[in-house]
Order: structure tokens, then sequence, then C-alpha cells
């Protein structure tokens, strides 16, 4: 199947700094990505979609001027997490959707902010 | 995208057959019925997809009845790898729409 490739796969970083995270479909153009957050035992929850060359459309509740995404080309999309904070450590997951019938994952990037 | 309800966590043991059923009532004509399975610190991994009756392939079925507001993914001879979170989505296919997961069921097989 298609591969959706995430770096880093796992980052930690001092409270107060910003920290990139990069989601790559490697064999496929993704005209859509989709952006996860996941707590312990919690399941995925979808905090912005989206599209290439366009703005991202955030889920109520995420602060796009927190999670800033960019997704400037039909490959990459990334997620930086600017000024973060403890209560941002958490497992990221970005997905990517071709033309298909289903979403590929990446393997996710473990955040952890100290 | 349509709600789905699932059970929370299910146990077995090795070699059996488990059955997870999850419930979306209000399910559209276009929709698609897809199954993910995730193992910790891991991204969900595509098992099967399905709009009606049965689908099988080289790890699972999935069954559909006329009315399509449920499914039952089926896991044959379950082995100890298999413990993991399984997550049922419904959606249109061919579509940009976010995918929207639920609580999911956590299955855990024991030896």
């Amino acid at each position: 199947g298609a591969v959706v490739s995430q770096h880093p796969s796992w980052v930690i970083c001092k409270s107060g700094t910003s920290v990139k995270i990069e989601c790559r479909s490697l064999d496929f153009q993704a005209t859509t990505m989709f952006w996860y957050r996941q707590f312990p035992k919690q399941s995925l929850m979808l905090m912005a979609t989206s599209n290439e060359g366009s703005k991202a459309t955030y889920e109520q509740g995420v602060e796009k001027d927190k999670f800033l995404i960019n997704h400037a080309s039909l490959t990459l999309s990334t997620l930086t997490v600017t000024s973060a904070h403890p209560e941002d450590s958490s497992f990221y997951i970005c997905s990517a959707r071709g033309q298909g019938n289903e979403a590929f994952f990446g393997q996710g990037t473990r955040l952890t902010v100290v | 995208l349509a709600k789905t309800t699932q059970p929370i966590s299910m146990d077995s043991y090795e070699g059996q057959e488990v059955n997870i059923t999850c419930s979306h009532n209000n399910i559209a004509t276009n929709d698609y019925i897809t199954w993910y399975q995730q193992f910790p610190s891991q991204g969900p991994r595509f098992i099967i997809q399905g709009y009606k009756t049965k689908v099988t392939n080289e790890v699972a079925s999935l069954f559909i009845p006329a009315d399509r507001k449920s499914s039952t993914l089926s896991l044959p001879r379950v082995s100890l790898s298999d413990t993991a979170v399984y997550y049922c989505l419904v959606g249109e296919p061919y579509n940009t729409d976010k995918l929207i997961f639920g609580t999911g069921t956590r299955l855990q097989v024991f030896p």
C-alpha cells in the first residue's frame, strides 16, 4: 500500500520552544492531509485538515496560531507546535488521502515537552 | 460523517475467532465502512473496507447487513499480535471529507 512517512518519530523539547513535524506521502500525491493528536488510552482527535495550496481548516478548540500547518506541496505537510508547553506533550499523527478509497497514516510523532 | 458506536473493550484467547460490531445508524447512501487497527505508539493501519454484504481479505472479513446500520469485523484465529485497538469509520470515499475516529475497541488477546 501507499506509504506516509512522519518525521521525527519522537522529539523532546524545552518549554517555550517550537517543534516542526513533517508528513510526507512517499509514492502518491496527497491532495488532503489530516493532523491528529492522541493522548494515552484515548482515540485520535482530529486537529485540522489541510489541502495543498490553501489554508488549513482547524477543528473547534484547536488554536491555529499555536499549531501552524503548512501544506506547500502534494507530498508534504508540516505541523509546527509553537511555544510548546508540557500540556502539548502528546502523540501526533498525520494522515494523507490521495485519489483512492482509503487514508494512509504516518507512524506518529511522540512529542515530550519538558 | 456518521457517528459510530463500538464496544470499549473485548478479551479473547489465541486461536479464537473475534467479532467486533460497530453501529452506524445514520450511515448515508454513499458511505463506505472502513476498519483500522492501531498498535501502541503507531499510526492506524487499514484493515478492510466494504459497502454491503461481505468482504474478505487475507486478514479479516467484514459483514454488513442489508440495512447497513451496523457492521461486524471478524478476525479468524487471533494471535497475541492481534492485541490492538480497532476503529470503525464510515464515510464517502473519493472525498476529502475529514476522518473522525470514535472510541475504538481495545482487543486483548490472551495466551
